[in-house]
């Protein structure tokens, strides 16, 4: 049963502290997404990779965040110093030419 | 950028009942997603229909693209089938999905 997965589940952290979160995309898929869900903006785009390289990352606040695809089984998604606003699940989806799949996302708190 | 609008925000029905759930979208879409989000925040695909219709099950979803809108029905409804319903599209060059603020649905006992 093909799936992305998403490590870690749940992450609290400090203000300050560096996050790295990982995705594994389905095998196959070309195309990676990282999306962001709040309370307040509901789910928005992030950045995403085709062929691990990277078309867009306007979603990101740039000075801290950072996308990598270092290999096609492997999205990093790092926030570096980490802020109380970043609080948010953090999704990553996959997909090959239309239709997305998502993983169970990461649910970050910076305290 | 492209604007998505979903109704009802909230809807509350007891087991047993129909429900129609609504997206309505500002342009022309070439990918359309409904998606239910469970209790335990799973985004869970249910349809992948830019255009036409498709059932599932209980489910069954219709897009008419030139009027810009799709409908998601859920009949005979199941405590299970309480959730978020997401409906988000992509359109022009951008491979981004845009999502509506979702219709929170409960179904009671």
């Amino acid at each position: 049963d093909a799936r992305v997965t998403q490590t870690p589940r749940h992450k609290v952290t400090e203000m300050g502290q560096e996050v790295t979160m990982r995705c594994q995309p389905i095998l196959g898929h070309n195309t990676v997404f990282w999306y962001r869900q709040t309370m307040m903006q509901g789910l928005e785009l992030l950045a995403y990779f085709r062929n691990r390289a990277p078309l867009d990352d306007s979603g990101m606040p740039k000075d801290r965040f950072s996308a990598e695809m270092p290999d096609a089984t492997l999205a990093t998604l790092k926030i570096q110093p980490s802020e109380p606003r970043d609080s948010a699940v953090y999704f990553c989806a996959s997909g090959l030419v239309y239709e997305q799949f998502f993983g169970p996302g990461t649910r970050l708190t910076v305290l | 950028g492209i604007q998505v609008e979903q109704s009802p925000p909230d809807l509350i029905l007891q087991e047993g009942a129909n429900s129609t759930l609504r997206c309505n979208f500002s342009d022309s879409v070439n990918n359309l997603q409904w998606f239910h989000q469970n209790p335990w925040g799973q985004l869970i695909n249910l349809f992948y229909i830019p255009s036409g219709t498709k059932q599932n099950g209980r489910l069954s979803a219709t897009t008419v693209a030139t009027e810009r809108y799709s409908l998601l029905y859920i009949s005979s409804s199941q405590t299970t089938d309480s959730g978020v319903y997401f409906c988000a599209v992509k359109a022009g060059g951008a491979d981004g999905l845009t999502f509506g603020k979702g219709t929170h649905l409960i179904i009671q006992p």
